[in-house]
C-alpha cells in the first residue's frame, strides 16, 4: 500500500442525483479526513474520523452529506440530491501521530481526490 | 474569515535562483505549520513542517522559517528547479482541547513557476 486511494477519480452527475465516493487510507493510519477544494481556494475541512468514530463535522457539511467509516478502515462520502454548488474536488487524507513536547502533531497524507461535476 | 493567508497568488523565478513563498496567519492557537505542494488533478503532497517551538526547519533544498511574533512563515526553495513548478499551500494546525492536533486550515495557495 503506497498511499491513500480514492475512487472514482472523476464523477459527472446531474443535479438532484446521489453520488458516493470511496476512500482507502494508508493501512496503519487510524485517522481519516475529508476535505473539499474549489477552484482558487485551499482545501477546506469537512469531517474527521478516528477509527470508526466520526468526531467532528464542519458547518460546510450540510444534511445532504453523510460520511461513514464502518470498520475503521475505508470511508465513504455520500452526497444526496446534488446541487451545482457541490461541484468541487473531494479530498481524503489519513494520518499517523507524532508527538511534539506532549501534544500530538499530525502529518496528513492526501489521496488524488474525486473531481465532482454537477450539471 | 481567512485565518491563513497567502497573499501572492503566483510567483515566477528563474531556475537555480531562490523561491520564497510567504504565509501569514491570524489564529494564535495554531502551533504546527505545514507546506504542501499540489500538481493539477492530484492531491496535495506533504513537503515540510515546523512546530511552534522552532523557528527554522530544513530538508534538502527546502527550508521553512517561522516568526511567531509576526505570525508569519515562509518557505525557501534553493536552488529552484523546473520540477518545483506547482501550487504551494501553507497549512496550520490548531491544538484542540484534548491537546491533539488534527484539523488543517489551508491558505489559498501560491502558484510557483520556475522557468528554465
Amino acid at each position: 500500500d503506497t498511499g491513500v486511494s480514492q475512487d472514482p477519480r472523476h464523477k459527472i452527475t446531474k443535479r438532484g442525483q446521489n453520488v458516493t465516493f470511496r476512500c482507502d487510507p494508508i493501512s496503519e493510519h487510524n485517522r481519516l479526513y475529508w476535505y473539499r477544494q474549489t477552484l482558487g481556494q485551499g482545501p477546506e475541512f469537512l469531517t474527521y474520523f478516528q477509527n470508526e468514530a466520526q468526531l467532528e463535522k464542519s458547518r460546510l457539511l450540510s444534511d445532504r452529506f453523510s460520511a461513514e467509516r464502518p470498520k475503521g478502515s475505508f470511508s465513504t462520502l455520500e452526497i444526496q440530491r446534488t446541487e451545482q454548488g457541490d461541484s468541487a474536488m473531494y479530498l481524503c487524507a489519513s494520518s499517523h501521530t507524532r508527538v511534539w513536547g506532549g501534544t500530538t502533531n499530525e502529518k496528513l497524507f492526501f489521496g488524488s481526490g474525486t473531481q465532482l461535476s454537477v450539471l | 474569515d481567512q485565518q491563513v493567508k497567502q497573499n501572492s497568488p503566483s510567483l515566477s523565478v528563474q531556475e537555480g535562483r531562490i523561491s520564497i513563498l510567504n504565509c501569514d496567519y491570524t489564529n494564535s492557537m495554531f502551533d504546527y505549520f505545514l507546506w504542501y505542494k499540489k500538481y493539477p488533478a492530484e492531491g496535495p503532497t506533504f513537503l515540510i513542517s515546523i512546530s511552534s517551538i522552532k523557528d527554522k526547519n530544513e530538508d534538502g533544498r527546502f527550508t521553512v522559517f517561522l516568526n511567531k511574533s509576526a505570525k508569519h512563515l515562509s518557505l525557501h526553495i534553493v536552488p529552484s528547479q523546473p520540477g518545483d513548478s506547482a501550487v504551494y499551500f501553507c497549512a496550520s494546525m490548531e491544538v484542540n482541547s484534548g491537546g491533539s492536533n488534527y484539523k488543517l486550515t489551508f491558505g489559498k495557495g501560491t502558484l510557483l513557476t520556475v522557468n528554465p
